[in-house]
């Protein structure tokens, strides 16, 4: 079964630092983009960035280049979402994601989904 | 960058027909899918490239996408059913690959 634990709870101060977990299994870790989806209380999904564990090719939404960094250890099949300084408006539930590619031979283009998500990590920050 | 518009509610009676849309420019063009989240819980994928059903997924969900809309539709609805429905578009080119809609909060009456 293709499954992504994602880290705990966190409850953190603004200015401090965090990084949560999004691990994988039941499939090859390494062929698959993960995605980070934003939730912010009461909100709609954003989507914040995708990773290639691969290679480690990483996509930034332009709303969060530059306040967060994505990563990924493919020999533990993991991938990381951290913030270097937190804000309040940060708070918020962060969902990792698969993203599943089809390519589809009539016509020759490809398109992603996301297939497989994790349970999401809630993250408070407060002062 | 492109834009989904969602309404934010519907509502419906057990065992009727709920109809969620999903518009955007040329919208059919694209492979567009849909999201179910219930209070509390991770999105779970309902219909990917406009029509298609993941495994475990009931026939009662159903998608179609032409023109300037893309719709879910849900036949006999269930109490269960009642959640948020997001639908998305992946886009090779520009800032913004991965574009959700607003969400639509589906009530059962």
């Amino acid at each position: 079964e293709v499954q992504l634990v994602q880290s705990g709870a966190e409850v953190k101060k603004p200015g401090e630092s965090l990084k949560i977990t999004c691990k994988g299994s039941g499939y090859n870790f390494t062929n698959s983009w993960i995605g980070w989806v934003r939730q912010m209380p009461g909100k709609g999904l954003e989507w914040m960035g995708s990773i290639y564990p691969g290679d480690s090719d990483t996509r930034i939404s332009p709303s969060f280049r530059g306040q967060v960094t994505i990563s990924a250890d493919k020999s533990i099949s993991t991938a990381f979402l951290q913030w270097s300084s937190l804000k309040a408006s940060d708070t918020a539930m962060y969902y990792c994601a698969r993203l599943e590619m089809v390519y589809v031979l009539e016509g020759a283009y490809y398109y992603y989904y996301m297939d497989v998500w994790g349970e999401g990590t809630p993250v408070t920050v407060s002062s | 960058s492109y834009v989904l518009t969602q309404p934010p509610s519907v509502s419906v009676a057990p065992g009727q027909t709920a109809r969620i849309v999903c518009g955007g420019d040329n919208i059919g063009s694209k492979n567009v899918h849909w999201y179910q989240q219930e209070p509390g819980q991770a999105p779970v994928l309902v219909v990917y490239d406009d029509t298609d059903r993941p495994s475990g997924i009931p026939e009662r969900f159903s998608g179609s996408n032409s023109g300037n809309t893309a719709t879910l539709t849900i036949s006999r609805v269930e109490a269960g059913d009642e959640a948020d429905y997001y639908c998305q578009v992946w886009q090779r080119s520009g800032d913004i690959p991965w574009v959700f809609g607003g969400g639509t909060k589906l009530t059962v009456l």
